[in-house]
């Protein structure tokens, strides 16, 4: 069990750029999150997948925002356009599947927007 | 729709001492799950301690215990002989039906030495 590995750690970029962040869940869990949590806030649920299907995504969430989890293994969260208001740190998490699960997160990626 | 509601922005305990953090939800569910995670500085977050909303029995682990009021929606985490190792921020979260855990605003717990 190595525990979630998000990469890259820090990203900044400049307003209107394409930015994509990679998340390695822990190998034999089924589920994987992408929660985004900005200062002093909990965690905002953003997306989860079971397996490679997207189960489900945040109303809150715009069209500039992707996610994808191919062959169900790795996923990776896209932002395109980006805005001085997607700065956040985006975490990853992952659960294994049957009764309750816990999360396991990883470090996170803190994403700056200038 | 869940909601998860933490009214305490920052709590201080001295060292040694026992702290009881709050947290109110609301679930049209039936079947769900509450945890409180720890985020400590700069760290990973991680789970303290989870309690199964059809038990009636509070869970316990170690120093940290919970509080459980189904019927008040109310769900407490108190931390005994408090370690400034707990020092961290702490969220309440809930999960149920599509599996999509709902996290409060979180509590900054502060240990005075």
């Amino acid at each position: 069990d190595t525990g979630v590995s998000q990469d890259p750690r820090h990203k900044i970029t400049k307003r209107g750029q394409n930015v994509t962040f990679r998340c390695d869940p822990i190998s034999e869990h089924n589920r994987l999150y992408w929660y985004r949590q900005t200062l002093g806030q909990g965690p905002e649920f953003l997306t989860y997948f079971q397996n490679e299907a997207q189960l489900e995504k945040s109303r809150l969430l715009s069209d500039r925002f992707s996610a994808e989890r191919p062959k169900g293994s790795f996923s990776t969260l896209e932002i395109q356009r980006t805005e001085q208001g997607d700065s956040a740190m985006y975490l990853c998490a992952s659960s294994s599947t049957g009764g309750w699960s816990p999360l396991h997160f990883g470090n996170g990626t803190r994403l700056t927007v200038t | 729709a869940q909601t998860v509601t933490q009214s305490q922005p920052e709590m201080s305990v001295q060292e040694a001492e026992t702290v009881t953090l709050s947290c109110t939800y609301d679930t049209s569910e039936s079947d769900y799950y509450l945890f409180w995670y720890k985020q400590p500085p700069s760290r990973q977050m991680i789970l303290v301690i989870r309690q199964e909303a059809y038990k009636q029995q509070n869970a316990t682990e170690n120093r940290f215990s919970v509080n459980f009021q189904k019927a008040a929606k109310s769900f407490s985490l108190k931390i005994s002989d408090s370690q400034l190792g707990d020092a961290a921020m702490y969220f309440c979260a809930s999960q149920s039906g599509t599996y999509k855990y709902i996290f409060g605003t979180g509590t900054r717990l502060k240990v005075l030495a």
